[in-house]
């Protein structure tokens, strides 16, 4: 019964580099949600995908930032050219059922911009 | 605009004792509620829910109250254990809706002391 698995669960970046943040859901699980924590903040929400679907994105910031959670593997958060304003931990969720219901947590991926 | 608010920064209780954790919202269309519980460098842990068809949910020394007239919901935690020190955030989502996003509060620091 293994929970939701984040890697790496922390990453440095210099700015301009790319960042990739992986999320396994929990078995069973066909729901995912992506949310990041600025410092001193409470969670934000960031995008909602099921399998092969982008459901929801309205919390992602509209450049830089993409997401997928393909057939097959898990699902990729993915910010290109980052810079030290995109510090901050990113936590994966996933549910079994589709919008909304219980949500379970990773333990968060810590992402750190030089 | 914060939809959700946890207006107490911090609460410090004595152990044994009940402690007692606000939550108040503004969006009406909210019908679902979470509590999740946060340590540092982890991700939130999922604690209890209730749905707005409810005013009481119970799960062991955990007890949620949901007041819909005054947009009001409340963590019991009854007796208080110094494990229980910990950041709590509540959280929000409206069913109806095509995503299951939360929308959570900033978070309260219990602090449980022996």
């Amino acid at each position: 019964n293994a929970g939701v698995m984040q890697n790496p669960r922390h990453l440095v970046r210099r700015r301009g580099q790319e960042a990739r943040l992986r999320c396994s859901p929990m078995k069973g699980h066909s729901h995912v949600y992506w949310y990041r924590q600025l410092p001193e903040e409470g969670l934000k929400f960031m995008v909602y995908l099921q399998k092969e679907n982008i459901i929801d994105e309205s919390g992602m910031p509209k450049e830089r930032f993409s997401a997928e959670f393909p057939k097959e593997g898990p699902s990729i958060l993915r910010i290109q050219q980052v810079v030290r304003g995109d510090s901050a931990a990113y936590f994966c969720a996933s549910s079994p059922l589709p919008r909304g219901g219980d949500q379970y947590f990773g333990a968060g991926t810590r992402l750190s911009v030089l | 605009d914060q939809q959700v608010k946890q207006n107490s920064p911090s609460l410090s209780v004595q152990e044994g004792r009940i402690s007692i954790l606000n939550c108040d919202y503004t969006n009406s269309m909210f019908d679902y509620f979470l509590w999740y519980k946060k340590y540092p460098a982890e991700g939130p842990t999922f604690l209890i829910s209730i749905s707005s068809i409810k005013d009481k949910n119970e799960d062991g020394r955990f007890t949620v109250f949901l007041n819909k007239s005054a947009k009001h919901l409340s963590l019991h935690i009854v007796p208080s254990q110094p494990g229980d020190s910990a950041v709590y955030f509540c959280a929000a989502s409206t069913t109806s809706s095509n995503t299951g996003k939360l929308i959570f509060g900033q978070g309260t620091t219990l602090q449980v002391k022996p």
